[in-house]
């Protein structure tokens, strides 16, 4: 069965801090992978996708990165901002039946 | 940057009642999607649409929901005969292979 699994289930850092969000996955054979944003009561947004080629995707104070051998991806987020208080999910699509598996999520909290 | 667009934002129904939430995806994708998020929990699929018929459901999707795309823009999620544990975030997604899922900002549904 198909699973992705993100750690930490939350986390908490102070305005202008780094910080990294796993996931790791064991979808096969491996399509691609993305990390969406989502902020409380709205649908997910897309933050970076990556396919099998590629180790490191940034969008802005936003960097993802991929290992496909070891089937793990980390987000990096860059002086955090208090807008960067959300929900991140990972998920993986495969490519034989083309279905997206969602990750539980990291809840970020980004204190003052 | 296209939009898929969700109505209502909020719907309140009684147990027993049918709702239809309404969904307009971006006009040049093709494949449909209805997700759910219980409040606290993780995304969850519900259906998939491409070519004007459902490629994959999940056990969540029982015989109280069907998906229609009735005028070839809107794309709607009947509920049947909703039940208190239907109350959750509904959200619409439209598919483009290079980018991945676009969410709407969902419907939010309370079942009383």
């Amino acid at each position: 069965k198909n699973q992705v699994e993100q750690s930490p289930q939350s986390l908490i850092i102070l305005e202008g801090k780094n910080c990294t969000l796993q996931c790791n996955y064991t979808v096969s054979p491996f399509s691609n992978l993305r990390w969406y944003k989502q902020d409380t009561g709205r649908g997910p947004v897309s933050l970076t996708i990556m396919t099998f080629s590629e180790n490191t995707k940034s969008n802005g104070r936003y960097t993802a990165t991929l290992d496909a051998d070891t089937k793990q991806s980390s987000l990096h987020i860059t002086a955090s901002q208090l807008s960067d208080s959300a929900s991140y999910i990972c998920v993986v699509r495969d490519t034989n039946a083309g279905k997206s598996t969602f990750g539980d999520g990291t809840t970020l909290t980004v204190k003052p | 940057e296209p939009e898929v667009t969700q109505t209502p934002s909020h719907q309140v129904t009684q147990m027993g009642q049918e709702v239809i939430l309404r969904c307009v995806p971006i006009s040049n994708h093709l494949y449909f999607y209805w997700y759910r998020q219980i409040l606290g929990q993780k995304v969850e699929f519900l259906v998939s649409f491409y070519n004007n018929e459902i490629s994959e459901k999940s056990e969540i999707f029982d015989d109280q929901f069907s998906v229609e795309r009735p005028d070839g823009s809107n794309f709607t999620l009947k509920i049947r005969s909703t039940k208190l544990e239907d109350s959750a975030m509904y959200f619409c997604a439209s598919f483009w292979s290079g980018y991945g899922y676009t969410f709407g900002s969902g419907t939010r549904l309370t079942v009383v």
